[in-house]
């Protein structure tokens, strides 16, 4: 069975651009969870998405916002990018079902703003 | 210190009871296990901690299994302030060391 997948794997912009950042789900995992992780740091909670709608958000600014599509892949998108959005991305599934769901994540897209 | 290992993220439905696992099957006989929270830009919280028998306070519980390698943490109605990093640690000679521990998001 194939797992998270996160496209693209590395992703180079400067400042002021806007990103892009892909995932897929694991089949039949109908939520999906955003996390930024900065050097040095623990993962940060970004955006939450369950049947299509974004379901919760963290402490960022809304220049980070996303979206989910109707076969529960989903995007990322940061505008206006600043040299500290450079990170680590991960992109987390879950079942979104049981009381408390294991999240499984995707390899990540490493995004360098210069 | 006993090695823990705990899943890297768990998502939990509000008003539910959030079960949280951890093993730990290197744990010594006189090690303690302690459970932390670290919410967002705070510092870590304790919560509760067992030897062998199961332990329960105004937060949680604590269930420890008979050979005591593996234990789970039980938030009995998950509300959304839980949202954190959860820290199941083994305890010896007063040194804590944590881990990765468990992102918890609670969801409405």
């Amino acid at each position: 069975e194939a797992g998270v997948t996160q496209s693209p794997t590395h992703l180079i912009k400067t400042r002021g651009q806007q990103a892009t950042l892909r995932c897929s789900p694991i089949s039949g995992h109908t939520s999906v969870y955003w996390y930024q992780q900065a050097l040095g740091l623990g993962l940060q909670f970004l955006l939450w998405y369950d049947e299509g709608e974004e379901r919760n958000r963290g402490n960022f600014p809304p220049r980070f916002s996303g979206r989910q599509f109707p076969n529960y892949s989903s995007e990322l998108n940061v505008n206006a990018l600043e040299l500290e959005d450079s990170a680590l991305y991960l992109c987390a599934s879950s079942l979104g079902q049981r009381t408390c769901n294991e999240q499984f994540f995707g390899p990540g897209t490493r995004l360098t703003v210069l | 210190d006993a090695k823990t290992t705990q899943p890297p993220s768990m998502d939990c439905a509000e008003g539910r009871a959030a079960n949280l696992p951890c093993n730990h099957s290197t744990i010594s006989g006189n090690e303690y296990v302690y459970w932390y929270r670290q919410i967002h830009s705070q510092g870590p919280q304790y919560i509760i901690h067992g030897l062998k028998n199961n332990e329960t306070n105004e937060m949680a519980s604590l269930i420890i299994t008979e050979d005591r390698k593996s234990s789970t943490l039980i938030l009995p109605h998950a509300t959304l302030r839980d949202t954190a990093v959860y820290y199941c640690i083994g305890l010896n000679d007063y040194k804590l060391s944590f881990g990765a521990g468990t992102t918890v998001t609670v969801r409405a």
